[in-house]
């Protein structure tokens, strides 16, 4: 089955810029998904990417993905207190049954 | 746009009685609806897919006795924990998606469940 990992944890001082790093399996992946999530929250769509594109960009978000090598990453600039959150990457296959799988989400902590 | 509304945010039951949690699209038609569990610092674990007017298909492992779940209309599907036990006390989240992928899938606000 699919298997999408992040590590768990990421630490940074306000107003550096922070990337967090996703791995996947299913190299059927079409979709890319990077969401954030407060405590006690819901799921907030970041962005995504399509597999065919290699990078965007959002304002203070850029996603760049190496499809070679199965690796999603997310930079955020400037990173500001209200980041602090949890960060799950989720890729959607093709044909899948649009189904979603999760990584297993990195807490970004920004301090002052 | 694309806004999934979810109640109750937070509940608590006895043991041995039934819990209905509501997820609702509020501008768009989902005809497909996601049901999610996650546990504490954990990510989220996919129950079932709730399709509109036909039974959900449930994830192994799931009890498709203990977490019902009904689609009867294009906005709003509903998961009911049955006889619910400490157990079952969780983060239950839906997602619906969105008819422009530009919105990916919209998720709820989530409903924590204890059960005591």
């Amino acid at each position: 089955g699919e298997d999408v990992e992040q590590s768990l944890f990421l630490s940074v001082r306000e107003g550096d810029s922070s990337v967090i790093n996703c791995t996947y399996t299913d190299s059927s992946s079409t979709y890319l998904y990077w969401y954030k999530q407060e405590p006690g929250a819901g799921l907030q769509l970041l962005t995504y990417i399509f597999s065919n594109m290699d990078m965007k960009q959002d304002q203070r978000l850029t996603v760049l993905l190496n499809k070679k090598d199965k690796h999603l990453s997310l930079r955020i600039a400037d990173t500001q207190t209200g980041d602090s959150a949890i960060y799950f990457c989720a890729e959607s296959p093709t044909g899948g049954g649009n189904k979603l799988t999760f990584g297993t989400g990195t807490q970004l902590k920004v301090e002052l | 746009g694309a806004v999934v509304s979810q109640h109750p945010s937070r509940v608590i039951c006895k043991s041995g009685t039934s819990v209905k949690i509501e997820c609702r699209s509020l501008d768009f038609q989902a005809t497909t609806m996601f049901w999610y569990r996650q546990f504490p610092k954990q990510s989220l674990m996919l129950m079932a897919t709730s399709n509109e007017g036909s039974k959900a298909t449930y994830e192994q492992g799931v009890e498709k006795d203990k977490f019902l779940i009904n689609h009867a209309s294009l906005t709003l599907s509903t998961l009911t924990v049955t006889s619910a036990h400490p157990e079952d006390s969780s983060f239950y989240i839906c997602s619906a998606r969105g008819g422009n992928i530009n919105y990916g899938y919209t998720f709820g606000s989530g409903t924590r469940l204890t059960v005591v």
